[in-house]
């Protein structure tokens, strides 16, 4: 069962920021909370990564609240092209050989509107 | 483009039937991802092998089975085929095991789209 839950959609206005909100309340001490995108059927993109302190790359950034319970990924700008499903997903220990695989909800749909 | 390469791009066949997927993972990649995605639905996680070793299951059927040959490349063979296993087939690839201490960012392929009539 994935451990994140997300609204199922959102809309945001071009040029506008978009705030994807994900809670994580059971995340463990040494999981990552990783974000992903899917484009209409395409196979999903890596967007961001971040444990404790919010992170910012060239796509966008991740908030992370000081009790690691929540986060938001936030496109500072969004335009048209992304639009996609979002997934936010915590990295959970296979077995004692740090074996790791994905658990990912259903995501949030993103709509940017013209 | 990922660098992951899926074949077939599409796949239609009837129920009962055995096809294969193959994936080709990034160059210097080790570890091979197999997913699923029913419609309307997340990527659900089937199986993951590295280095030619199966290192972790999902849900997967015991209809389905998959390899990692030594050229690293990956097949997913699903047999007794149903209507429900009908979706897409995304394969994925990672530098390691588990990207070092914690990095493992995942790249995916295009998929297969399978339809089981």
């Amino acid at each position: 069962d994935a451990k994140t839950t997300q609204p199922p959609s959102m809309d945001c206005a071009e040029g506008r920021a978009a705030n994807l909100p994900c809670n994580h309340s059971t995340i463990s001490g040494n999981e990552y909370v990783y974000w992903y995108r899917q484009i209409h059927s395409q196979g999903p993109q890596y967007i961001i990564h971040g444990l404790k302190n919010n992170e910012t790359n060239e796509m966008a950034s991740l908030i992370i609240t000081e009790d690691r319970k929540s986060s938001t990924l936030i496109l500072p700008h969004a335009t048209l092209r992304d639009t996609a499903v979002y997934y936010c997903i915590v990295r959970v220990a296979e077995d004692a050989g740090n074996n790791r695989k994905l658990i990912w909800g259903l995501g949030t749909s993103l709509a940017v509107n013209p | 483009d990922s660098g992951v390469t899926q074949t077939p791009k599409h796949l239609i066949t009837a129920t009962g039937q055995r096809v294969t997927l193959r994936c080709s993972p990034r160059s210097g990649d080790l570890s091979v991802y197999w997913y699923q995605q029913s419609l309307d639905q997340g990527l659900q996680f089937l199986i993951q092998y590295y280095n030619g070793e199966e290192r972790a299951k999902g849900n997967i059927l015991e209809r389905f089975s998959a390899q990692q040959f030594p050229d690293l490349h990956s097949e997913l063979n699903l047999s007794s085929l149903e209507l429900g296993d009908s979706a897409l087939y995304f394969c994925a690839s990672s530098v390691s095991l588990t990207g070092g201490a914690s990095y493992n960012e995942q790249f995916f392929g295009p998929g297969t789209r399978l339809t089981v009539l």
